[in-house]
């Protein structure tokens, strides 16, 4: 089947910018997405990019999408506390009704 | 409020008992999900729904039941709990099953089998 793969855990400073990537597999994949999910709660969309995209910026968020490498990445700039958190990347639908997540990456933030 | 509600938040069973995970949605979705979060895991799909008495099988859809009889409704039936079955689930929806502007997740049933 198809596969999402990211880093386990990334750690950064208060104020510094952060950058979440992910690798897929799925070269039909139409969206591909960004949620966030903080202890206790259900993923949050915080932004998708079209596969026709390479960039989409969105406030502190920009997404860039390279098709040729499968790789999407999510850079969050300032990082503040209250960022701390899982992201998960996620494909989809392509062929099918159905989305790939990744693993998540938990990401911590220190003051 | 809009959105998808999941009902009980929390649940314990015993090892045999059946129950049922309530998921709702009034944003008119097409699609519907159920998923599983275990530690390590990430979320693996159980069943989905691409409308109104049409379900299918997802990655992990073993010991559940579900049926689409509303637009609104996707309810996920555990037939007989096993300890394997403790986990976090997720309901989902999407405006449109080509999954067009994202997933709505509902917050979650934290279920514990004894």
């Amino acid at each position: 089947g198809e596969d999402v793969e990211q880093s386990l855990f990334l750690s950064v400073r208060e104020g510094d910018s952060s950058v979440i990537n992910c690798t897929y597999t799925d070269s039909s994949s139409t969206y591909l997405y960004w949620y966030k999910q903080e202890p206790g709660a259900g993923l949050q969309l915080l932004t998708y990019i079209f596969s026709n995209m390479d960039m989409k910026q969105d406030q502190r968020l920009t997404v860039l999408l390279n098709k040729k490498d499968k790789h999407l990445s999510l850079r969050i700039a300032d990082t503040q506390t209250g960022d701390s958190a899982i992201y998960f990347c996620a494909t989809g639908p392509g062929g099918s009704y159905i989305p790939t997540f990744g693993r998540g990456t938990s990401l911590i933030v220190h003051p | 409020n809009a959105g998808v509600t999941q009902t009980p938040k929390f649940q314990v069973l015993k090892t045999g008992q059946s129950m049922t995970l309530q998921c709702a949605q009034d944003m008119n979705h097409e699609y519907m999900s159920w998923y599983r979060q275990d530690p390590g895991m990430g979320l693996r799909l159980i069943h989905y729904s691409v409308g109104a008495g049409i379900t299918d099988q997802g990655e992990v859809p073993n010991g559940y039941n579900v049926s689409r009889s509303t637009t609104e409704d996707f309810p996920l039936r555990l037939l007989s709990a096993a300890p394997s079955q403790t986990s976090v689930y997720f309901c989902a929806s999407s405006q449109e099953r080509t999954g067009a502007y994202g997933y709505t997740f509902g917050s979650g049933t934290r279920l514990t089998v004894v």
